[in-house]
């Protein structure tokens, strides 16, 4: 069991949007703005697609954007493309004796 | 360019110690704040953070693993090592290394994986 909560599957046509979410406790999502989220492709590494909340790396697409409310972390893709279906998973600072906790990860299907 | 490479045996037997390698370029593990982790992932599973090194050579280890983990660095060599030991079926994984900085925590660059499959 992972200690951070994602959806199993999220699916959406192509050009629609799609929010995927991330529900920790007051202990890690919570407590601080260090929460990132990874894109898997099967057979492939991670790849990092949003840090501390809200952040793109460079060469990332605008069209992913990231949010938090409380214990939840949101991931919104928008015009959703047929390359975006893959897994992802949110990851979150859980402070210095847990130190890093992931999520058990989302599929995402576009239809 | 940031590159990362894991190596090591791609099968060990039960109660065996397994040792992995991460082999690094284009940063160094000496600068401020740079940090390597060790993350794992069995097959059709989600993600699960290990271990994770700084450049001052604290290290962190995950609660439920932390008996059986050590993680290391080689400066000089640009390498990360992780030891497991009493390894069991259930370690079978594909096990990845990757790079983050402290504060942050986030992973911006990983190795490709190897996967580690544990059987007598």
């Amino acid at each position: 069991q992972s200690a951070l909560t994602q959806p199993a599957s999220v699916s959406g046509s192509p050009g629609q949007s799609i929010t995927i979410s991330c529900t920790g406790t007051s202990s890690d999502v919570g407590s601080y703005n260090l929460v990132s989220w990874y894109q898997q492709h099967p057979g492939k590494a991670p790849k990092l697609m949003i840090y501390e909340v809200s952040k793109r790396p460079s060469g990332v697409s605008n069209r992913f954007s990231g949010s938090k409310s409380g214990n939840t972390a949101s991931l919104t893709i928008s015009g959703l493309q047929a390359e975006d279906e893959a897994d992802y998973y949110c990851c979150s600072y859980a402070g210095s004796s847990t130190l890093v906790v992931f999520g058990g990860g989302t599929k995402l299907t576009v239809l | 360019q940031v590159t990362l490479r894991e190596s090591g045996p791609a099968l060990v037997k039960p109660t065996q110690t397994l040792t992995l390698t991460c082999t690094f370029s284009g940063f160094s593990l000496s600068t401020s704040g740079m940090c390597v982790s060790w993350i794992r992932q069995p097959p059709g599973k989600a993600l699960e953070w290990l271990a994770l090194i700084d450049w001052d050579d604290d290290k962190y280890y995950s609660t439920s693993l932390k008996t059986r983990l050590t993680i290391s660095k080689d400066t000089s060599k640009n390498q990360v090592v992780l030891t497991m030991t009493n390894m069991d079926p259930v370690d079978t994984a594909t096990y990845y290394c990757a790079r983050s900085y402290r504060p942050g925590f986030y992973f911006d660059y990983w190795g490709q994986g190897t996967l580690v499959t544990v059987s007598s």
